[in-house]
């Protein structure tokens, strides 16, 4: 069983659109939940991070659900600028960043 | 401003050669990470550092091997390089090992083994 899975899309969405991403962990142990942004041919880089009571940045909604063993991204309002993949990441003790391979999102005018 | 940086952006190499990637951070962390990325398989855990002199092996390191001689590099080693390891490789770093610390990525090494 794979620690963290996504569905790897792709996500063809027009702007202005609502997309949700969801991502499911395997260890119940884990600590702490991410979601990084990786552009085409660029590197990882932090997103947000995802709190138990769920936590918003703009267009930007996290949500965890530990009972679930679920993570989602939702983004609103979708731009042209958006469009990149979107890695799933957990934390537990004691190990190093676990990431998902990836959701493709393209938002296209 | 953050900084992680890897010595090449593109490198090229033949087979049997010994090729080193450098990584260089400027933030003082303690973990340093290694991955390599290729379409469809996502990042894949090569070798991590704890502390300087300290190394961990990740999910694939067969084939590389790493040194931290210092606190700020983390160097990868791939002793006989083979066409199967041309990929993107990402050097890493974090504060602490747990909690929500962002870990930062330097911009990649394409390697193309030939």
């Amino acid at each position: 069983r794979k620690e963290v899975e996504q569905d790897p899309g792709p996500f063809n969405v027009p702007e202005g659109a609502t997309v949700a991403f969801n991502c499911t962990y395997s260890n119940s142990a884990s600590q702490s939940f991410f979601w990084y942004r990786q552009d085409c041919r660029k590197e990882p880089k932090l997103l947000m991070s995802v709190y138990s009571s769920g936590n918003e940045d703009g267009r930007f909604t996290a949500q965890l659900n530990r009972a679930s063993q679920y993570i989602s991204l939702l983004i609103r309002d979708s731009k042209l600028s958006d469009s990149a993949t979107y890695l799933c990441v957990v934390n537990q003790a004691g190990t190093a960043l676990i990431f998902g391979k990836g959701t493709t999102l393209s938002v296209s005018s | 401003d953050v900084k992680v940086t890897q010595s090449s952006r593109y490198l090229v190499k033949r087979t049997g050669e010994k090729v080193f990637l450098e990584c260089v951070q400027d933030m003082d962390h303690e973990n340093m990470f290694w991955y390599r990325q290729d379409p469809g398989l996502g990042l894949r855990l090569i070798y991590f550092s704890y502390d300087v002199k300290m190394k961990e092996k990740g999910d694939i390191p067969e084939g590389y091997s790493v040194s931290r001689e210092k606190k700020e590099r983390f160097s990868l080693i791939l002793e006989s390089a083979s066409t199967n390891q041309t990929s993107m490789y990402l050097c890493a770093s974090r504060g602490k090992w747990t909690g929500g610390y962002e870990q930062y990525f330097g911009p990649g090494t394409r390697l193309t083994v030939t």
